[in-house]
Protein backbone atom coordinates (compact mmCIF):
# COMPACT_ATOMS: atom_id res chain seq x y z
CA UNK A 1 0.00 0.00 0.00
CA UNK A 2 0.81 3.68 -0.50
CA UNK A 3 3.62 4.87 2.44
CA UNK A 4 3.83 8.48 3.34
CA UNK A 5 7.56 9.01 5.37
CA UNK A 6 7.95 11.62 7.93
CA UNK A 7 11.69 12.61 9.31
CA UNK A 8 13.02 13.04 12.17
CA UNK A 9 10.26 10.92 14.31
CA UNK A 10 10.66 12.95 17.24
CA UNK A 11 12.59 16.13 17.91
CA UNK A 12 14.36 18.11 21.36
CA UNK A 13 15.17 21.65 20.91
CA UNK A 14 15.91 25.08 22.54
CA UNK A 15 13.72 27.24 22.15
CA UNK A 16 14.22 29.71 19.77
CA UNK A 17 15.55 27.34 17.31
CA UNK A 18 14.29 26.11 13.75
CA UNK A 19 13.07 22.85 13.04
CA UNK A 20 12.70 21.31 9.67
CA UNK A 21 10.33 18.34 9.15
CA UNK A 22 10.13 16.44 5.98
CA UNK A 23 7.29 14.49 4.78
CA UNK A 24 7.55 12.38 1.81
CA UNK A 25 4.94 10.02 -0.09
CA UNK A 26 7.23 7.03 -1.06
CA UNK A 27 5.25 5.04 -3.79
CA UNK A 28 3.02 7.81 -5.27
CA UNK A 29 2.93 11.48 -6.16
CA UNK A 30 1.18 13.89 -4.17
CA UNK A 31 0.49 17.52 -5.33
CA UNK A 32 -1.27 18.27 -2.06
CA UNK A 33 -0.33 17.58 1.68
CA UNK A 34 -1.83 18.79 4.78
CA UNK A 35 0.25 19.11 7.67
CA UNK A 36 -1.64 18.66 11.09
CA UNK A 37 -0.80 19.53 14.27
CA UNK A 38 -2.13 17.42 17.73
CA UNK A 39 -1.64 18.49 21.01
CA UNK A 40 -2.29 15.87 24.11
CA UNK A 41 -5.66 15.22 24.85
CA UNK A 42 -7.06 16.68 21.38
CA UNK A 43 -7.65 15.67 17.98
CA UNK A 44 -5.65 16.51 14.99
CA UNK A 45 -5.88 20.30 13.59
CA UNK A 46 -5.50 21.06 10.18
CA UNK A 47 -2.59 23.32 10.00
CA UNK A 48 -2.01 24.00 6.22
CA UNK A 49 -1.99 22.25 2.73
CA UNK A 50 0.99 21.80 0.86
CA UNK A 51 0.48 22.77 -2.52
CA UNK A 52 3.48 21.35 -5.01
CA UNK A 53 4.73 24.50 -7.04
CA UNK A 54 2.67 27.29 -5.26
CA UNK A 55 1.98 28.69 -1.60
CA UNK A 56 0.15 26.58 0.66
CA UNK A 57 -2.85 27.06 2.26
CA UNK A 58 -2.99 28.05 5.83
CA UNK A 59 -5.46 27.44 8.28
CA UNK A 60 -7.03 30.57 10.25
CA UNK A 61 -5.03 31.58 13.00
CA UNK A 62 -1.85 29.86 11.97
CA UNK A 63 1.05 31.88 11.65
CA UNK A 64 2.11 31.69 8.00
CA UNK A 65 5.81 33.50 9.07
CA UNK A 66 6.04 30.74 12.04
CA UNK A 67 5.07 27.72 10.03
CA UNK A 68 6.94 28.15 6.96
CA UNK A 69 6.13 25.26 4.41
CA UNK A 70 7.63 24.45 1.34
CA UNK A 71 6.35 21.74 -1.07
CA UNK A 72 9.46 21.09 -3.60
CA UNK A 73 8.30 18.33 -5.47
CA UNK A 74 5.80 16.12 -5.73
CA UNK A 75 7.16 13.53 -3.33
CA UNK A 76 8.44 15.97 -0.67
CA UNK A 77 6.72 18.73 1.23
CA UNK A 78 8.42 20.51 4.19
CA UNK A 79 7.25 22.26 7.72
CA UNK A 80 9.66 24.52 9.29
CA UNK A 81 8.66 26.05 12.67
CA UNK A 82 10.90 29.11 12.86
CA UNK A 83 12.04 30.29 16.47
CA UNK A 84 10.38 27.47 18.10
CA UNK A 85 8.77 28.05 22.19
CA UNK A 86 7.46 25.53 24.65
CA UNK A 87 4.09 26.17 23.22
CA UNK A 88 5.08 24.37 20.35
CA UNK A 89 5.55 21.32 21.54
CA UNK A 90 3.32 19.35 19.78
CA UNK A 91 2.85 16.32 17.63
CA UNK A 92 2.73 16.94 13.76
CA UNK A 93 1.69 14.68 11.42
CA UNK A 94 1.65 15.16 7.39
CA UNK A 95 -0.98 13.07 5.26
CA UNK A 96 -1.50 13.04 1.48
CA UNK A 97 -4.11 11.64 -0.91
CA UNK A 98 -3.04 9.23 -3.64
CA UNK A 99 -4.34 10.91 -6.27
CA UNK A 100 -6.14 14.00 -6.41
CA UNK A 101 -9.60 11.97 -6.69
CA UNK A 102 -9.74 9.78 -4.49
CA UNK A 103 -10.40 9.97 -0.78
CA UNK A 104 -8.37 7.67 0.89
CA UNK A 105 -5.29 9.59 2.82
CA UNK A 106 -2.47 8.40 3.88
CA UNK A 107 -0.67 9.82 7.26
CA UNK A 108 3.26 10.12 8.18
CA UNK A 109 4.03 8.63 11.39
CA UNK A 110 4.23 11.92 12.67
CA UNK A 111 7.10 14.03 14.47
CA UNK A 112 7.01 14.71 18.25
CA UNK A 113 8.41 17.73 19.13
CA UNK A 114 9.35 19.12 22.13
CA UNK A 115 10.93 22.63 22.66
CA UNK A 116 13.06 23.36 26.09
CA UNK B 1 -20.63 24.92 17.06
CA UNK B 2 -17.66 22.25 16.21
CA UNK B 3 -17.55 20.93 12.45
CA UNK B 4 -17.07 17.64 13.93
CA UNK B 5 -18.84 16.65 17.21
CA UNK B 6 -18.12 13.37 19.26
CA UNK B 7 -19.16 11.49 22.26
CA UNK B 8 -16.52 13.03 25.08
CA UNK B 9 -15.97 9.49 26.09
CA UNK B 10 -13.60 7.73 27.97
CA UNK B 11 -15.66 4.62 27.00
CA UNK B 12 -14.31 1.70 29.89
CA UNK B 13 -16.36 -1.99 28.60
CA UNK B 14 -15.34 -5.02 29.63
CA UNK B 15 -14.16 -7.49 26.65
CA UNK B 16 -17.35 -9.03 24.65
CA UNK B 17 -19.35 -6.15 24.94
CA UNK B 18 -20.78 -3.81 22.46
CA UNK B 19 -19.99 -0.17 22.04
CA UNK B 20 -21.26 2.41 20.16
CA UNK B 21 -20.17 5.95 19.27
CA UNK B 22 -21.66 9.00 17.84
CA UNK B 23 -20.72 11.83 15.49
CA UNK B 24 -22.30 14.90 14.32
CA UNK B 25 -20.96 17.05 11.51
CA UNK B 26 -22.44 20.59 11.44
CA UNK B 27 -22.23 21.62 7.58
CA UNK B 28 -24.49 19.99 5.42
CA UNK B 29 -22.84 19.89 2.27
CA UNK B 30 -19.93 17.63 3.35
CA UNK B 31 -19.70 14.69 0.79
CA UNK B 32 -17.09 11.81 2.50
CA UNK B 33 -17.32 10.27 6.02
CA UNK B 34 -14.78 8.27 7.81
CA UNK B 35 -14.05 6.75 10.87
CA UNK B 36 -10.25 6.55 12.35
CA UNK B 37 -8.29 4.41 14.79
CA UNK B 38 -5.88 6.41 16.85
CA UNK B 39 -3.36 4.35 18.99
CA UNK B 40 -1.63 6.17 21.54
CA UNK B 41 1.18 8.80 20.31
CA UNK B 42 1.13 6.91 16.67
CA UNK B 43 -0.92 8.37 13.74
CA UNK B 44 -4.45 7.81 12.68
CA UNK B 45 -5.56 4.96 10.46
CA UNK B 46 -8.85 4.56 8.76
CA UNK B 47 -10.68 2.32 10.08
CA UNK B 48 -13.53 2.24 7.35
CA UNK B 49 -15.31 4.82 5.27
CA UNK B 50 -19.26 5.69 6.13
CA UNK B 51 -21.81 5.55 3.79
CA UNK B 52 -25.45 6.01 3.33
CA UNK B 53 -26.70 2.69 2.75
CA UNK B 54 -24.25 1.77 6.02
CA UNK B 55 -21.39 -0.98 6.39
CA UNK B 56 -20.48 -3.13 7.85
CA UNK B 57 -16.68 -4.70 8.25
CA UNK B 58 -16.30 -7.36 10.82
CA UNK B 59 -17.76 -6.82 14.04
CA UNK B 60 -18.13 -2.77 13.10
CA UNK B 61 -20.92 -1.39 11.56
CA UNK B 62 -21.00 2.47 10.31
CA UNK B 63 -24.08 4.42 9.37
CA UNK B 64 -24.66 7.52 8.03
CA UNK B 65 -27.85 9.17 8.62
CA UNK B 66 -27.67 12.78 6.31
CA UNK B 67 -30.75 14.07 7.06
CA UNK B 68 -29.80 14.19 10.87
CA UNK B 69 -26.31 15.06 9.86
CA UNK B 70 -25.21 11.80 12.32
CA UNK B 71 -22.34 9.05 12.56
CA UNK B 72 -21.89 6.08 14.44
CA UNK B 73 -19.93 3.47 14.54
CA UNK B 74 -20.70 -0.15 16.40
CA UNK B 75 -18.01 -2.39 17.48
CA UNK B 76 -19.51 -5.96 18.38
CA UNK B 77 -17.86 -8.62 20.68
CA UNK B 78 -15.10 -5.81 21.49
CA UNK B 79 -11.53 -7.04 21.74
CA UNK B 80 -8.82 -5.85 23.94
CA UNK B 81 -6.71 -4.84 20.93
CA UNK B 82 -9.66 -2.71 20.11
CA UNK B 83 -8.60 0.04 22.93
CA UNK B 84 -7.71 2.94 21.63
CA UNK B 85 -9.37 6.24 20.29
CA UNK B 86 -11.61 6.25 17.26
CA UNK B 87 -11.85 9.62 15.21
CA UNK B 88 -15.01 10.60 13.46
CA UNK B 89 -13.85 12.35 10.26
CA UNK B 90 -15.35 14.19 7.77
CA UNK B 91 -13.77 15.07 4.02
CA UNK B 92 -14.44 18.70 2.95
CA UNK B 93 -13.30 17.43 0.01
CA UNK B 94 -16.13 18.74 -2.46
CA UNK B 95 -16.33 21.59 -0.73
CA UNK B 96 -13.05 23.41 -0.99
CA UNK B 97 -12.07 21.17 -3.77
CA UNK B 98 -8.78 20.69 -2.15
CA UNK B 99 -7.72 17.03 -2.76
CA UNK B 100 -8.79 15.83 0.53
CA UNK B 101 -9.21 18.49 3.24
CA UNK B 102 -10.22 16.36 6.80
CA UNK B 103 -11.95 17.61 9.68
CA UNK B 104 -11.35 15.62 12.61
CA UNK B 105 -13.54 14.96 15.89
CA UNK B 106 -12.21 15.62 18.93
CA UNK B 107 -11.83 11.94 19.21
CA UNK B 108 -13.79 9.37 21.81
CA UNK B 109 -11.83 7.15 23.91
CA UNK B 110 -11.89 3.44 24.06
CA UNK B 111 -10.89 1.24 26.88
CA UNK B 112 -11.93 -2.23 26.84
CA UNK B 113 -11.07 -4.35 30.40
CA UNK B 114 -10.33 -8.24 30.68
Amino acid sequence: GAVVSQHPSRVICKSGTSVKIECRSLDFQATTMFWYRQFPKQSLMLMATSNEGSKATYEQGVEKDKFLINHASLTLSTLTVTSAHPEDSSFYICSAPRTEVTNEQFFGPGTRLTVL
Amino acid sequence: RKEVEQDPGPFNVPEGATVAFNCTYSNSASQSFFWYRQDCRKEPKLLMSVYSSGNEDGRFTAQLNRASQYISLLIRDSKLSDSATYLCVVNMWMIYNQGGKLIFGQGTELSVKP
